[in-house]
C-alpha cells in the first residue's frame, strides 16, 4: 500500500492563478479531508468528504473547491491564489466515519499524505 | 472558546534522557484525545488514542496520560532518540456546533542531541 500520496511536493503559484492539488489514497477509505498547517497554529480542516459525491465545509473552506469522484482520489482546487494561502498542505484519510456528522470513533485513526508546499507570490 | 493548547513551544534535550510533553484542553464535551508525531517535512503519524475513561497509554517509549477532570494530557517520551526528533501534536475530538470535530494543538517541537 502506498497510503495516501500527494502531489506535486513543491509549488509556487503567483497571485490569481489557479491550480490543483492531488491526493489519492489506496486504502479504500471513506473519509478524506484537507488541512493546511501555518507556523504557530495547528492544522486547520479546509474541506472533507465522507464518501464519492459527498463533500463538505471545514472551518476554512473561502478560495477552495474540492470534489470527490472516486473514493481514491480528493483534488483540493485553488481558483485564484492569493498570498494568504500561503502553507502547507495535507491530505487526510480515514476508514470510516459514524454518519455524516463525523464522528471521531475512539479507534478511529487518520492518516496523512507527506504534505505539499504552497507558496504563493 | 474550544482551544487545546500545548507547552512548551519547543524542547532540547539530550539522547537518552526522559521529557514530558503538556496538552492542555478546554473543549467540552471531549470524546477523545489524540497525539501524533509530525517529522520534518511529513505528515502527522498516529501515536496513540485515548478516551475520556483511560489514565494512560503506552506505544514503546511514548506514555500519554490523561486527567479528564482537569483536562490535562501529557506525552512522556522515555530514553529519548534522535529519531524522536519532530514535532509533537494534541489533538482532541468534541462535539461542537453541532456536529463532531478534531480540534488541533500547534505542537511541541522536540530536538534531542547526541
Amino acid at each position: 500500500n502506498a497510503g495516501v500520496t500527494q502531489t506535486p511536493k513543491f509549488q509556487v503559484l503567483k497571485t490569481g492563478q489557479s491550480m490543483t492539488l492531488q491526493c489519492a489514497q489506496d486504502m479504500n477509505h471513506e473519509y478524506m479531508s484537507w488541512y493546511r498547517q501555518d507556523p504557530g497554529m495547528g492544522l486547520r480542516l479546509i474541506h472533507y468528504s465522507v464518501g464519492a459525491g459527498i463533500t463538505d465545509q471545514g472551518e476554512v473552506p473561502n478560495g477552495y473547491n474540492v470534489s470527490r469522484s472516486t473514493t481514491e482520489d480528493f483534488p483540493l482546487r485553488l481558483l485564484s491564489a492569493a498570498p494568504s494561502q500561503t502553507s502547507v498542505y495535507f491530505c487526510a484519510s480515514s476508514y470510516s466515519v459514524g454518519g455524516a456528522q463525523g464522528f471521531w470513533g475512539d479507534e478511529e485513526t487518520q492518516y496523512f499524505g507527506p504534505g505539499t508546499r504552497l507558496l504563493v507570490l | 472558546k474550544n482551544q487545546v493548547e500545548q507547552s512548551p513551544q519547543s524542547l532540547i534535550i539530550l539522547e537518552g534522557k526522559n521529557c514530558t510533553l503538556q496538552c492542555n484542553y478546554t473543549v467540552s464535551p471531549f470524546s477523545n484525545l489524540r497525539w501524533y508525531k509530525q517529522d520534518t517535512g511529513r505528515g502527522p503519524v498516529s501515536l496513540t488514542i485515548m478516551t475520556f475513561s483511560e489514565n494512560t497509554k503506552s506505544n514503546g517509549r511514548y506514555t500519554a496520560t490523561l486527567d479528564a477532570d482537569t483536562k490535562q494530557s501529557s506525552l512522556h517520551i522515555t530514553a529519548s532518540q534522535l529519531s524522536d526528533s519532530a514535532s509533537y501534536i494534541c489533538v482532541v475530538s468534541a462535539y461542537v456546533d453541532s456536529s463532531y470535530k478534531l480540534i488541533f494543538g500547534s505542537g511541541t517541537r522536540l530536538l534531542v542531541r547526541p
